[in-house]
């Protein structure tokens, strides 16, 4: 299995509070991104990173941000949480620079706003 | 833009019989497909996937997989199905992003649920 930690495993927090996820990988791979998934809509991807404090937009992008600093970790922030952004969120990562390359996720963070 | 499209959100069989479950997809530029599978409280798991050259593609746990260009479909099969392989599949199509790396387009996934 792929080396990838994602913390917190759950969450419940209210909306307005600001909260991170943490992704971590053990396996140095240049490119790692942020999914949410909903029932009824699969995976969609909110940020993708291609190195270090290199990131940029998904398709589901509007009330989130994130970080890479180091090649080990992103981070994705929910800067004042709401109720429509309760999900589950998976990291993924991938060392291939082209369109064939598979993506490894890690068991994703179950977060509910109240 | 590219797009997936898993017309069955559940399929019901009973163990050991075959069972296929459907994916079509949409791209404008070369096609990449994959299948992941889901267990309950798990990330996704790569089963297979099409790059180029032979249209079946054998991927883990006894799946396979068919790119069939003119039909534009990638449907996933297994000719006997055991208890354990209940779980969420989802098919998904690569596609470019700025900077490098893919973008996966999923499909709304299927829930496989084998019954004995």
């Amino acid at each position: 299995d792929a080396g990838i930690t994602q913390s917190p495993r759950h969450k419940v927090t209210e909306t307005g509070t600001p909260v991170t996820l943490r992704c971590h990988q053990t396996e140095n791979h240049r490119y790692m991104y942020w999914y949410r998934q909903d029932p009824g809509h699969g995976l969609r991807l909110i940020h993708y990173s291609y190195g270090v404090k290199d990131t940029d937009k998904g398709e589901v992008s509007d009330g989130y941000s994130v970080s890479r600093s180091k090649t080990e970790d992103f981070l994705l922030t929910l800067e004042s949480a709401t109720s429509s952004q309760t999900s589950v969120y998976f990291c993924a990562i991938s060392e291939s620079t082209d369109l064939r390359g598979a993506q490894h996720f890690g068991d994703g963070t179950r977060l509910s706003i109240l | 833009a590219q797009s997936v499209t898993q017309l069955d959100s559940q399929v019901p069989v009973f163990e050991e019989a075959p069972v296929e479950l459907r994916c079509n997809y949409s791209s404008s530029v070369s096609v990449y497909l994959f299948w992941y599978v889901q267990y309950p409280n798990q990330g996704l798991q790569l089963l297979l996937k099409y790059l180029s050259g032979s249209t079946l593609v054998k991927g883990i746990n006894g799946f396979e997989a068919e790119f069939n260009k003119s039909q534009t479909s990638f449907h996933l099969r297994k000719p006997s199905v055991h208890i354990s392989d209940t779980a969420e599949y989802f098919c998904a199509v690569s596609g470019g992003l700025t900077g490098g790396g893919n973008k996966l387009t999923f499909g709304t996934g299927t829930q496989l649920k084998v019954e004995l």
